[in-house]
């Protein structure tokens, strides 16, 4: 079966240092990839994917992601974290039975990033 | 473009009361989604529409029905509201189902069962 671990469910960090939210899949076969983020009381805001090609992605705001295949990881970056950054972030791979784009989320890391 | 949107924003029932969320995108897109968000649990799909006309179920289906009647629409309903359904639900879309199409989000209902 398809799923999707975010193994911490906060993470600290201090402004201007770099910032890592983990994610591991399990899936069958090529995995696509997503990230994005919940700011209080919003909507899910894109922030990547990774779909083919550069195991590095960049996206917005900054972030990027590393696709390391061999320990089945997507973990979210960014160099120097903002106050701002401090939001919900949501790891999201899709599912592949069927061509339905549904969407496996991980159950959400809270980065709280301190002035 | 206001992209998606989601009526209402907040609403509380008693249980066993009855009431349609309204999903709406302005981005011609083919496929809708509706998800629940729970503490702890990420994000869960209850039913999905891959056009018009057409609804599936998710994981979660139980107590929802669904209908599309128009692209642009994407209705949930609630029959018989229970404790259980009180959740902060999230309406998606997308162009296609193609691996390079991202979900786009309207910005929730919250919704409480008394």
């Amino acid at each position: 079966a398809q799923s999707v671990a975010q193994p911490e469910d906060q993470v600290n960090v201090a402004e201007g240092n770099p910032l890592t939210v983990k994610c591991t899949y399990s899936v069958s076969g090529n995995p696509y990839l997503f990230w994005y983020v919940q700011y209080p009381n919003r909507g899910l805001q894109f922030l990547l994917k990774y779909i083919t090609g550069d195991n590095l992605v960049k996206g917005s705001y900054g972030f990027e992601a590393e696709f390391n295949k061999s320990q089945t990881s997507f973990h979210l970056k960014k160099p120097s974290a903002l106050v701002s950054d401090s939001a919900l972030y949501f790891c999201a791979v899709r599912a592949l039975a069927g061509n339905t784009g549904k969407l496996i989320f991980g159950q959400g890391t809270t980065l709280q990033v301190k002035p | 473009n206001a992209g998606v949107t989601q009526t209402p924003k907040f609403r509380v029932l008693k249980t066993g009361q009855s009431m349609t969320l309204l999903c709406a995108q302005d981005m011609n897109h083919e496929y809708m989604y509706w998800y629940r968000q729970d503490p702890g649990m990420g994000l869960r799909l209850i039913h999905y529409s891959v056009g018009e006309g057409t609804t599936a179920k998710g994981e979660v289906p139980d107590g929802y029905n669904v209908s599309r009647l128009k692209k642009q629409n994407f209705l949930l309903g609630l029959e018989s509201a229970a404790p259980s359904q009180t959740s902060v639900y999230f309406c998606a879309s997308s162009y296609t189902a193609g691996s390079y199409n991202e979900q786009f989000f309207g910005p929730g209902t919250r919704l409480t069962v008394l």
